[in-house]
């Protein structure tokens, strides 16, 4: 059971706008920045979005990130097939000493 | 540009020790956080821990008492110990860049390396 709450999958065609929602609590997406990392199959994560709406160099403006109160979003406009993978949100939860908490993931599929 | 490559055995027998080590190539450990993350076969994705290149550590609470992540600065190496392993650790396990506040987010991350626990 993940601390942030994704759907596990979602799907569109190509040159659909899609949504990935995320919810946490006051401790985590409340409170802290929230990043998103996309995992291409047989990959290793890389982040998508940082601190809850920046785009690192290199990712296109097609993703953005979103956030309110203890939830947020990244929307992935102008679907390409080339965006199937496995999105997860992240953020620094300040219970106990802190730590990170992720999401459990939600496929994309691209139809 | 940084780069890390996690290295060491993929078979580790139930109640045994997992030695994992991370190589930091194109930079230096010093003055940057180092995290270990893990991801069970087809699941998602579990912090473990964060070392500071000081040396000060962060654990996940869940896995603290197994738990040692240690720098060693002469061969820019991090090395991650889980002690006392069930079937329950078989994952595929990340070394990443960044980590050590809410601030600084994981960048970049190794191509991970998959652990099997099992006699």
């Amino acid at each position: 059971q993940s601390v942030l709450t994704q759907p596990p999958s979602a799907s569109g065609t190509p040159g659909q706008r899609v949504t990935i929602s995320c919810s946490g609590s006051s401790s985590n997406i409340g409170s802290n920045y929230v990043y998103w990392y996309q995992q291409l199959p047989g990959t290793a994560p890389k982040v998508l979005i940082y601190r809850n709406n920046q785009r690192p160099s290199g990712v296109p403006d097609r993703f953005s990130g979103s956030k309110s109160g203890t939830s947020a979003s990244l929307a992935i406009s102008g679907l390409r097939s080339d965006d199937e993978a496995d999105y997860y949100c992240a953020a620094w939860d300040d219970s106990l000493s802190g730590l990170w908490v992720f999401g459990g993931g939600t496929k994309l599929t691209v139809l | 540009q940084v780069q890390l490559h996690e290295s060491g055995p993929g078979l580790v027998r139930p109640s045994e020790t997992l030695s994992l080590t991370c190589t930091v190539s194109g930079g230096s450990i010093s003055s940057d956080y180092w995290s270990w993350i893990r991801q069970p076969p087809g699941k998602g994705l579990e912090w473990i821990g964060y070392i500071y290149y000081s040396g000060s550590t962060n654990y996940n609470p869940s896995l603290r008492s197994r738990i040692t992540i240690s720098v060693d600065m002469s061969k820019n190496q991090i090395s991650l110990k889980l002690s006392s392993v069930t079937a329950a650790d078989t994952a595929t396990y990340y070394c990443a860049s960044g980590g050590g506040t809410s601030f600084n987010w994981f960048d970049p991350w190794g191509q991970g390396i998959l652990v099997t626990v099992s006699s």
